[in-house]
Protein backbone atom coordinates (compact mmCIF):
# COMPACT_ATOMS: atom_id res chain seq x y z
CA UNK A 1 0.00 0.00 0.00
CA UNK A 2 1.69 3.11 -1.07
CA UNK A 3 1.62 5.90 1.32
CA UNK A 4 3.29 8.32 -0.81
CA UNK A 5 2.16 8.86 -4.40
CA UNK A 6 3.37 10.53 -7.61
CA UNK A 7 0.89 9.52 -9.94
CA UNK A 8 2.82 11.50 -12.97
CA UNK A 9 5.85 9.58 -14.12
CA UNK A 10 6.90 12.08 -16.31
CA UNK A 11 6.12 15.94 -17.26
CA UNK A 12 7.57 17.82 -20.27
CA UNK A 13 7.74 21.66 -19.30
CA UNK A 14 9.22 24.42 -22.14
CA UNK A 15 12.28 26.13 -20.17
CA UNK A 16 11.01 29.47 -18.89
CA UNK A 17 7.45 28.04 -17.95
CA UNK A 18 6.18 27.19 -14.38
CA UNK A 19 6.99 23.14 -13.88
CA UNK A 20 4.26 22.18 -10.93
CA UNK A 21 4.91 18.58 -9.93
CA UNK A 22 2.45 16.87 -7.89
CA UNK A 23 2.12 14.28 -4.51
CA UNK A 24 -0.04 12.97 -2.50
CA UNK A 25 0.14 10.69 0.77
CA UNK A 26 -2.63 8.90 2.78
CA UNK A 27 -0.74 8.55 6.13
CA UNK A 28 -2.02 11.45 8.16
CA UNK A 29 0.66 11.00 11.02
CA UNK A 30 2.85 12.35 8.63
CA UNK A 31 4.40 15.73 9.88
CA UNK A 32 6.97 16.71 7.50
CA UNK A 33 7.37 16.57 3.57
CA UNK A 34 10.50 17.12 1.94
CA UNK A 35 11.20 17.37 -1.93
CA UNK A 36 14.34 15.60 -3.36
CA UNK A 37 16.17 15.98 -6.86
CA UNK A 38 17.90 12.90 -8.75
CA UNK A 39 20.66 12.56 -11.63
CA UNK A 40 21.54 9.05 -13.16
CA UNK A 41 23.75 7.20 -11.09
CA UNK A 42 23.89 9.68 -8.44
CA UNK A 43 22.17 10.44 -4.36
CA UNK A 44 19.29 12.06 -4.35
CA UNK A 45 19.72 15.63 -3.42
CA UNK A 46 17.88 17.58 -0.97
CA UNK A 47 15.73 20.28 -2.46
CA UNK A 48 12.97 21.66 -0.06
CA UNK A 49 11.03 21.02 2.93
CA UNK A 50 7.37 21.49 4.45
CA UNK A 51 6.48 21.54 7.97
CA UNK A 52 2.78 20.20 8.64
CA UNK A 53 2.03 23.84 10.32
CA UNK A 54 2.73 25.34 7.22
CA UNK A 55 0.75 25.51 4.19
CA UNK A 56 3.86 27.63 1.67
CA UNK A 57 7.64 27.76 1.97
CA UNK A 58 10.07 28.90 -0.65
CA UNK A 59 13.55 28.93 -1.65
CA UNK A 60 14.32 31.30 -4.65
CA UNK A 61 12.93 28.99 -8.01
CA UNK A 62 11.39 26.34 -5.44
CA UNK A 63 8.01 26.73 -3.44
CA UNK A 64 6.09 23.97 -2.15
CA UNK A 65 2.29 23.78 -1.40
CA UNK A 66 1.04 22.18 1.32
CA UNK A 67 -2.97 21.02 1.58
CA UNK A 68 -3.59 18.98 4.59
CA UNK A 69 -7.28 18.78 4.16
CA UNK A 70 -6.99 17.06 0.82
CA UNK A 71 -3.23 15.38 1.56
CA UNK A 72 -1.63 16.97 -1.01
CA UNK A 73 1.78 19.25 -1.77
CA UNK A 74 2.81 20.27 -4.77
CA UNK A 75 6.07 21.72 -6.03
CA UNK A 76 6.81 24.47 -8.58
CA UNK A 77 9.89 25.47 -10.38
CA UNK A 78 10.06 28.86 -11.87
CA UNK A 79 11.20 29.07 -14.15
CA UNK A 80 12.19 26.40 -15.52
CA UNK A 81 15.85 25.69 -16.44
CA UNK A 82 17.91 23.17 -18.87
CA UNK A 83 19.38 21.87 -15.27
CA UNK A 84 16.25 21.16 -13.93
CA UNK A 85 15.84 17.80 -15.57
CA UNK A 86 15.85 15.51 -13.36
CA UNK A 87 13.86 12.76 -11.56
CA UNK A 88 12.13 14.37 -8.48
CA UNK A 89 11.00 12.57 -5.62
CA UNK A 90 8.46 13.63 -2.74
CA UNK A 91 8.90 11.78 0.51
CA UNK A 92 7.45 12.26 4.01
CA UNK A 93 8.28 11.22 7.37
CA UNK A 94 6.32 11.17 11.03
CA UNK A 95 9.92 13.11 12.32
CA UNK A 96 12.02 12.36 15.04
CA UNK A 97 13.82 8.91 14.71
CA UNK A 98 11.61 7.95 11.82
CA UNK A 99 13.07 7.21 7.95
CA UNK A 100 11.13 8.91 5.09
CA UNK A 101 8.58 7.36 2.95
CA UNK A 102 9.12 7.87 -0.44
CA UNK A 103 6.72 8.74 -3.50
CA UNK A 104 7.73 6.73 -7.08
CA UNK A 105 9.03 9.62 -8.14
CA UNK A 106 8.20 12.22 -11.94
CA UNK A 107 10.66 12.50 -14.64
CA UNK A 108 11.08 16.46 -15.00
CA UNK A 109 11.97 16.92 -18.52
CA UNK A 110 12.78 20.66 -20.05
CA UNK A 111 12.33 21.68 -23.72
CA UNK A 112 14.67 24.19 -24.80
CA UNK B 1 25.71 19.48 5.67
CA UNK B 2 28.33 17.19 5.94
CA UNK B 3 29.83 14.93 2.91
CA UNK B 4 28.82 11.45 2.83
CA UNK B 5 30.43 8.81 0.56
CA UNK B 6 30.15 5.01 0.20
CA UNK B 7 32.17 2.19 -1.45
CA UNK B 8 32.47 0.71 -3.14
CA UNK B 9 30.48 2.90 -5.81
CA UNK B 10 29.67 -0.35 -8.31
CA UNK B 11 29.80 -3.95 -7.86
CA UNK B 12 29.26 -7.17 -9.70
CA UNK B 13 28.42 -9.93 -7.84
CA UNK B 14 27.86 -14.06 -7.90
CA UNK B 15 24.49 -15.21 -6.53
CA UNK B 16 25.15 -17.12 -2.72
CA UNK B 17 27.68 -14.65 -1.98
CA UNK B 18 27.85 -11.87 0.36
CA UNK B 19 28.94 -7.48 0.14
CA UNK B 20 29.59 -5.49 2.72
CA UNK B 21 29.08 -1.20 1.95
CA UNK B 22 30.85 1.33 3.92
CA UNK B 23 29.26 4.76 4.39
CA UNK B 24 31.38 7.16 5.84
CA UNK B 25 30.35 10.95 7.27
CA UNK B 26 32.98 13.91 7.77
CA UNK B 27 31.31 14.62 10.74
CA UNK B 28 29.25 13.18 13.46
CA UNK B 29 25.87 12.28 13.15
CA UNK B 30 23.76 10.73 15.61
CA UNK B 31 20.97 9.08 12.57
CA UNK B 32 22.02 7.23 9.82
CA UNK B 33 19.72 5.30 7.57
CA UNK B 34 20.10 2.17 4.73
CA UNK B 35 17.54 2.52 1.77
CA UNK B 36 17.50 0.47 -1.43
CA UNK B 37 15.84 1.23 -4.69
CA UNK B 38 15.30 -1.39 -7.07
CA UNK B 39 15.14 -1.12 -10.61
CA UNK B 40 12.25 1.29 -11.75
CA UNK B 41 11.15 1.58 -7.90
CA UNK B 42 11.20 4.19 -5.41
CA UNK B 43 13.48 4.43 -2.29
CA UNK B 44 12.70 1.86 0.42
CA UNK B 45 14.09 2.26 4.06
CA UNK B 46 15.92 -0.98 4.85
CA UNK B 47 16.62 -0.17 8.73
CA UNK B 48 17.89 2.84 10.95
CA UNK B 49 21.53 2.82 12.68
CA UNK B 50 22.33 4.09 15.67
CA UNK B 51 25.80 4.49 16.92
CA UNK B 52 25.71 1.95 20.42
CA UNK B 53 22.58 -0.03 20.11
CA UNK B 54 20.95 -2.34 17.36
CA UNK B 55 19.57 -1.15 13.66
CA UNK B 56 15.97 -0.98 13.72
CA UNK B 57 14.54 -3.29 10.90
CA UNK B 58 11.28 -2.26 8.62
CA UNK B 59 8.92 -4.62 7.85
CA UNK B 60 10.46 -6.91 5.01
CA UNK B 61 13.94 -6.92 5.75
CA UNK B 62 15.60 -8.97 8.13
CA UNK B 63 18.97 -8.85 10.38
CA UNK B 64 20.36 -12.16 8.89
CA UNK B 65 19.49 -10.71 5.59
CA UNK B 66 21.16 -6.88 5.83
CA UNK B 67 23.29 -7.10 9.13
CA UNK B 68 24.11 -3.39 10.03
CA UNK B 69 26.83 -2.10 11.78
CA UNK B 70 27.65 1.23 13.49
CA UNK B 71 30.51 1.79 15.15
CA UNK B 72 31.16 5.07 15.65
CA UNK B 73 29.33 8.33 14.97
CA UNK B 74 30.56 8.73 11.58
CA UNK B 75 30.62 5.64 9.84
CA UNK B 76 27.99 2.25 9.39
CA UNK B 77 28.18 -0.57 7.01
CA UNK B 78 25.44 -2.68 5.44
CA UNK B 79 25.99 -6.28 4.45
CA UNK B 80 24.04 -8.08 1.54
CA UNK B 81 24.60 -11.51 2.59
CA UNK B 82 23.93 -14.60 0.20
CA UNK B 83 22.62 -12.69 -2.83
CA UNK B 84 20.55 -13.86 -5.30
CA UNK B 85 19.62 -11.83 -8.59
CA UNK B 86 16.48 -9.56 -6.97
CA UNK B 87 19.25 -8.13 -4.38
CA UNK B 88 20.24 -6.50 -7.48
CA UNK B 89 19.61 -2.96 -6.72
CA UNK B 90 20.71 0.74 -5.72
CA UNK B 91 22.04 1.28 -1.94
CA UNK B 92 22.12 4.27 -0.13
CA UNK B 93 22.86 5.08 3.20
CA UNK B 94 21.62 8.58 4.67
CA UNK B 95 22.04 10.87 7.54
CA UNK B 96 19.14 13.14 9.46
CA UNK B 97 20.20 16.57 10.35
CA UNK B 98 16.86 17.64 12.04
CA UNK B 99 13.92 16.15 10.23
CA UNK B 100 15.97 16.61 7.29
CA UNK B 101 17.85 13.64 5.32
CA UNK B 102 21.08 13.99 3.12
CA UNK B 103 21.99 10.74 1.26
CA UNK B 104 25.00 9.29 -0.02
CA UNK B 105 25.90 8.87 -3.92
CA UNK B 106 24.63 5.25 -3.75
CA UNK B 107 26.27 1.76 -4.85
CA UNK B 108 25.09 0.04 -7.61
CA UNK B 109 25.07 -3.53 -7.10
CA UNK B 110 24.40 -6.49 -10.04
CA UNK B 111 23.88 -10.12 -8.66
CA UNK B 112 24.24 -12.47 -11.43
Amino acid sequence: DQQVKQNSPSLSVQEGRISILNCDYTNSMFDYFLWYKKYPAEGPTFLISISSIKDKNEDGRFTVFLNKSAKHLSLHIVPSQPGDSAVYFCAATRGGADGLTFGKGTHLIIQP
Amino acid sequence: SAVISQKPSRDICQRGTSLTIQCQVDSQVTMMFWYRQQPGQSLTLIATANQGSEATYESGFVIDKFPISRPNLTFSTLTVSNMSPEDSSIYLCSYSLGETQYFGPGTRLLVL
